[in-house]
């Protein structure tokens, strides 16, 4: 079975710096990965996936990630974060075999001006 | 569209009684998810549909929840009797296809507080 982790509870940035969220994954074969955000009161959103192809994905509001097999990794960048970017992030693996979409615990961006 | 409608938004119950969790997919959407949400455990899949047939409902947690899916257009949880520790959000959600391929929507949720 599919599971997936993320190290990070908290953080905190400020406004204009660089963003990297950790996602660390475990399945025996290639697994379809994904990134959420949730802002408060509402649902998730997906920020972008991974399935196949080109490792580093680019996704919505200026985000991207990279699939790293050797590390069994899918971390979330952004260059320069923005103060409406704090929210919570989950990452979520998938597998073929099945539709059970996994999601991490998450992280808690909070943004300083 | 109007996405993925959960009703109520807040439920406040006590102990013992029976609840009712309500959800409308988007329209078209042949998968149907419900999920829990809490701080210890984050996000938890109780259950999933394709096509009204729940597929896998290995992460209902108890006898006392149940989910049903009598047409494409509406899904229920219950829980009978409520306690304490279900209290959670409780997310819904649809997608058109295969997860791999089509992204999960998601419902705004039901706050549920169980006293």
């Amino acid at each position: 079975a599919q599971s997936v982790t993320q190290p990070d509870i908290h953080i905190t940035v400020s406004e204009g710096a660089s963003l990297e969220l950790r996602c660390n994954y475990s399945y025996g074969a290639t697994p379809y990965l994904f990134w959420y955000v949730q802002s408060p009161g509402q649902g998730l959103q997906l920020l972008l996936k991974y399935f196949s192809g080109d490792t580093l994905v680019q996704g919505i509001k200026g985000f991207e990630a990279e699939f790293k097999r050797s590390q069994s990794s899918f971390n979330l960048r952004k260059p320069s974060v923005h103060w409406s970017d704090a929210a919570e992030y989950f990452c979520a693996v998938g597998a073929g075999n099945t539709d059970k979409l996994i999601f991490g615990t998450g992280t808690r961006l909070q943004v300083f001006p | 569209d109007a996405g993925v409608i959960q009703s109520p938004r807040h439920e406040v119950t006590e102990m013992g009684q029976e609840v009712t969790l309500r959800c409308k997919p988007i329209s078209g959407h042949d998968y149907l998810f419900w999920y829990r949400q809490t701080m210890m455990r984050g996000l938890e899949l109780l259950i999933y549909f394709n096509n009204n047939v729940p597929i896998d409902d290995s992460g209902m947690p108890e006898d006392r929840f149940s989910a049903k899916m009598p047409n494409a257009s509406f899904s229920t949880l219950k829980i009978q009797p409520s306690e304490p520790r279900d209290s959670a959000v409780y997310f819904c959600a649809s997608t058109p296809g295969r997860t791999y391929n089509s992204p999960l929507h998601f419902g705004n949720g039901t706050r549920l507080t169980v006293t």
